[in-house]
């Protein structure tokens, strides 16, 4: 199975801030890399996709980028509405798996 | 618009069985290939099992394979998760889940999800 990690698992900012969560596979994946937003209750949303795809609605602030093993999900003005739980998904092989998810929280 | 609606949820003693249901409506659900996705009480998430949109190829993970099975109706716009020999570990609220792409064979990520049904395992 490849592994998936996300740093760092917990990240206070503040409204404005420019933020940005890493995520590595255990092995390349090439580009097969989706990004979740996910809210307390709620069902996780789709941010990104094939690493750096915008999916259709989410707002522009939102970027993705990385290839192989490593990859990022960048936040370039933070709204009140970002507060939330974000994961990382390889989709390059059945046998999906998820990074342990970042946790943005107001500092 | 999309809409996935999970349904069957409740408590069951550890080794007994569940099945759950997910209707879909608002696309054409024959051609389009299906998870299902589960997170425990305040975890992450975890990837269960997809099911092709043709039903040719259905995929588990580790963790509920022989377990569980993974089916769906496309007269009845339904999928299901047939959930035997449940663990205290299975609890969780389970999603179903929607691929992006018609009659896709290769893997994808989840574009749509319902609200999820919420299992709990416990005697």
């Amino acid at each position: 199975d490849i592994q998936m990690t996300q740093s760092p698992s917990t990240l206070s900012a503040s409204v404005g801030d420019r933020v940005t969560i890493t995520c590595r596979a255990s092995q390349s994946i090439s580009r097969w890399l989706a990004w979740y937003q996910q809210k307390p209750g709620k069902a996780p949303k789709l941010l990104i996709y094939k690493a750096s795809s915008l999916e259709s609605g989410v707002p522009s602030r939102f970027s993705g980028s990385g290839s192989g093993t490593e990859f990022t999900l960048t936040i370039s003005s933070l709204q009140p509405d970002d507060f939330a739980t974000y994961y990382c998904q390889q989709y390059n092989i059945y046998g999906f798996t998820f990074g342990p998810g970042t946790k943005v929280d107001i500092k | 618009q999309v809409q996935l609606v999970e349904s069957g949820g409740g408590v069951v003693q550890p080794g007994g069985s569940l099945r759950l249901s997910c209707a879909a409506s608002g696309f054409t659900f024959s051609s389009y290939g299906m998870h299902w996705v589960r997170q425990a009480p305040g975890k992450g998430l975890e990837w269960v099992a997809f099911i092709r949109y043709d039903e040719n190829n259905k995929y588990y993970a580790d963790s509920v394979k022989g377990r569980f099975t993974i089916s769906r109706d496309n007269s009845k716009n339904t999928l299901y998760l047939q959930m035997n020999s449940l663990r205290a570990e299975d609890t969780a609220v389970y999603y179903c889940a929607k691929v992006r792409t018609p009659s896709g064979t290769y893997p994808e990520y989840f574009q749509h999800w319902g609200q999820g049904t919420l299992v709990t395992v416990s005697s």
